[in-house]
């Protein structure tokens, strides 16, 4: 048990279309951060949600949005999807005052089609 | 902007050889974590230093972080078949951004 629960497991989308991805942080954490893992490479970082804020965000378009809720659950959405968006998505919470490493979830792996 | 490069991209080892990894950025590190994704699972935190030269072992497992602080290196004794899949290291390039290398696949003769 991760601790840190996504939905759904797997997903097919058709290009063009929108998705929403879901995460419940580890208990006790109020920090989740998203990446985005292509096959064969390392996360990369697309934003990181705190407090229900955007706090930095990576080199990704504006067509991946995420949201935090008042209980630290965090969504992504992706608009307009591409077959290059196709991969992983992981989400990762961490405590802001204990900064001492992420716990990721299982993922959501995206297929665009 | 920051960079975090890992060589080597993969390792093939004999049961029981053992196995290293090296991590090194482009800029000075607060601090390096590594992590380890088993083959179809998610990354799994190991280890977190911070301290300039300092070495940390878990097992069969020793890390250091360099007295830059810009490299790492994550070193196993006596490989098992337990140990296969792909490490990576990661380092803050500010309080809300952490940045992944590209990892190590390590894999295993029995």
């Amino acid at each position: 048990d991760a601790g840190v629960t996504q939905s759904p497991t797997h997903l097919i989308k058709t290009r063009g279309q929108q998705v929403t991805l879901r995460c419940s942080p580890k208990s006790g954490h109020d920090t989740v951060s998203w990446y985005q893992q292509a096959l064969g490479q390392g996360p990369q970082f697309i934003f990181q949600y705190y407090e229900e804020e955007e706090r930095q965000r990576g080199n990704f378009p504006d067509r991946f949005s995420g949201h935090q809720f008042p209980n630290y659950s965090s969504e992504l959405n992706v608009n307009a999807l591409l077959l290059g968006d196709s991969a992983l998505y992981l989400c990762a919470s961490s405590s802001r005052q204990g900064s001492y490493g992420y716990t990721f979830g299982s993922g959501t792996r995206l297929t665009v089609v | 902007g920051q960079q975090v490069m890992q060589i080597p991209q993969y390792q093939h080892v004999q049961e029981g050889e053992d196995f290293t990894t090296y991590c090194n950025s482009s800029t000075t590190l607060s601090n390096i974590q590594w992590y380890k994704q088993r083959p179809g699972g998610h990354p799994v935190f190991l280890i977190q230093l911070v301290k300039s030269g300092e070495v940390k072992k878990q097992k069969r497992l020793t890390f250091q972080f360099g007295e830059a602080k810009k490299n790492s290196s994550l070193h196993i004794t006596a490989t098992q078949t337990t140990d296969v899949g792909t490490y990576f290291c990661a380092g803050p390039s500010s309080a809300s951004k952490i940045i992944f290398g590209s990892g190590t696949r390590l894999s295993i003769r029995p």
